[in-house]
């Protein structure tokens, strides 16, 4: 089953932990991206990547940092947690450039930092 | 400047009622596509419908069309015969790109949340 896959779902850190939330995809699509999800916000994109080794920042990208070293995963990083980086977080991904195609999301990962 | 703009926040509609949830979107790119997810409860992101810029036809899935304004810079989402299971937040987004350094953009709307009526 084509999917997007994403853990942890749900996460409760401290702040100033450094976390990882993992993302993987096995359509093998080139195009890989973050999103947060916060309310009265919709979705702004984080980081993305176009392929293995090249990424670049989104429009919130502060806080977060990414690697692409294999296709198929694009895990987030943040290193320092703040309380205003807690909300829903979206990984997506697509299989090319020409526009046309539509991303594929994950099921979400929500983020609590205390 | 909203890239995409949603006007309703929320909306409540009979059910078997048709609805149309507002999207107008900005861009001087000549090529981009519009699309519009569903987000149930549940959280996950549901993709609708597609419509490329230079699509002539406004795009139908089912009971999901696109009524695409190009001059108007509209992309309006419409559900007929809306049903229970249509109660979720509905969200308008726009790629843009690739430009010629490859890159492409998605930016998305802040949502509707539509709620049917029984």
């Amino acid at each position: 089953e084509a999917q997007v896959t994403q853990n942890p779902r749900y996460l409760i850190t401290v702040t100033g932990k450094k976390l990882t939330v993992t993302c993987s995809q096995n359509m093998n699509h080139e195009y890989m991206s973050w999103y947060r999800q916060d309310p009265g916000l919709g979705l702004r994109q984080i980081y993305y990547s176009m392929n293995v080794e090249v990424t670049d920042k989104g429009d919130v990208p502060e806080g977060y940092k990414v690697s692409r070293k294999e296709k198929r995963n694009f895990p987030l990083i943040l290193e320092s947690p703040s309380p205003n980086q807690t909300s829903l977080y979206f990984c997506a991904s697509s299989s090319g450039t020409s526009g046309t195609e539509t991303q594929y999301f994950g099921p979400g990962t929500r983020l609590l930092v205390l | 400047a909203q890239k995409i703009t949603q006007t309703q926040p929320g909306m409540f509609v009979q059910e078997k009622e048709a609805v149309t949830l507002d999207c107008t979107y900005d861009t001087s790119d000549q090529s981009y596509g519009l699309f519009w997810y569903k987000q149930p409860s549940s959280g996950e992101m549901i993709f609708l419908i597609y419509q490329g810029s230079y699509d002539e036809q406004n795009a139908t899935e089912g009971r999901y069309s696109l009524n695409f304004q190009k001059a108007r810079k509209s992309a309006n989402l419409v559900i007929s015969a809306s049903q229970l299971g249509d109660s979720a937040m509905y969200f308008c987004a726009m790629r843009e790109g690739p430009d010629s350094w490859g890159n492409e953009k998605l930016t998305f709307g802040t949502g509707t949340r539509l709620t049917i009526i029984p």
